[in-house]
């Protein structure tokens, strides 16, 4: 079946610190890929997106980008801040389908 | 103008009780979701429904039931509530069934069975 595997948390960063949250996925096919953040005491927002290899997904001065290769869609962000502290998930569709299988979720916490 | 609201926020109850969850969007989306977080924030789909027809039932105990009413509501109603039932429970909506579709989620009910 599909899985996507991220890095364990929390991970706590300075403000302006770069930031790399890693994630894996096993899927039939060439997924959809997505990051979601969701916020304290929130639902979940769509963060970004790629639907085939090499895409770049970006928003927010948040990237990652689809390798087929590696199987991976790793997240990164050139300098945090304080609001960027969140739960960030990494997430799949498989070709053809529409549910959302998801990672464990990263908690990011960024300090002064 | 909130897209996807859920009532209750919070729900506190005892075990063995039935409960209901609801969930409207304003989107004007065919598609609506359930999902269930775990203390670990650990979040699972439930079901989905297309224009008021289920979709996807990922092997939820037959105590839980949706109904979607019409395409702009789906329900999420819980008999003899069990205390692994708690966790966060969240609405979502898409356009369609497209797998690109963006799904916009609700703030989450959080059941707690005591």
């Amino acid at each position: 079946g599909n899985s996507v595997t991220q890095m364990e948390g929390p991970v706590t960063l300075s403000e302006e610190a770069f930031l790399t949250i890693n994630c894996t996925y096993t899927a039939t096919g060439y997924p959809s890929l997505f990051w979601y953040v969701q916020y304290p005491g929130e639902g979940l927002q769509l963060l970004l997106k790629a639907t085939k290899a090499d895409d770049k997904g970006s928003n927010k001065g948040f990237e990652a980008t689809y390798r087929k290769e590696t199987t991976s869609f790793h997240l990164e962000k050139g300098s945090v801040q304080v609001s960027d502290s969140a739960v960030y998930f990494c997430a799949l569709v498989e070709r053809g389908g529409n549910k959302l299988t998801f990672g464990t979720g990263t908690q990011l916490k960024v300090e002064l | 103008d909130t897209a996807v609201s859920q009532t209750p926020k919070y729900l506190v109850t005892q075990m063995g009780n039935d409960k209901s969850i609801k969930c409207e969007q304003n989107l004007g989306h065919d598609t609506m979701y359930w999902y269930k977080q775990d203390s670990k924030k650990f979040l699972k789909i439930m079901f989905s429904y297309n224009n008021k027809e289920l979709i996807i039932n990922e092997t939820v105990p037959n105590r839980f039931s949706p109904k979607s009413p019409d395409k702009a509501h789906l329900n999420l109603h819980i008999n003899s509530l069990e205390l692994g039932d708690s966790a966060v429970y969240f609405c979502a909506s898409s356009p369609g069934l497209e797998p690109n579709n963006e799904q916009f989620f609700g703030p989450g009910t959080r059941l707690t069975v005591l």
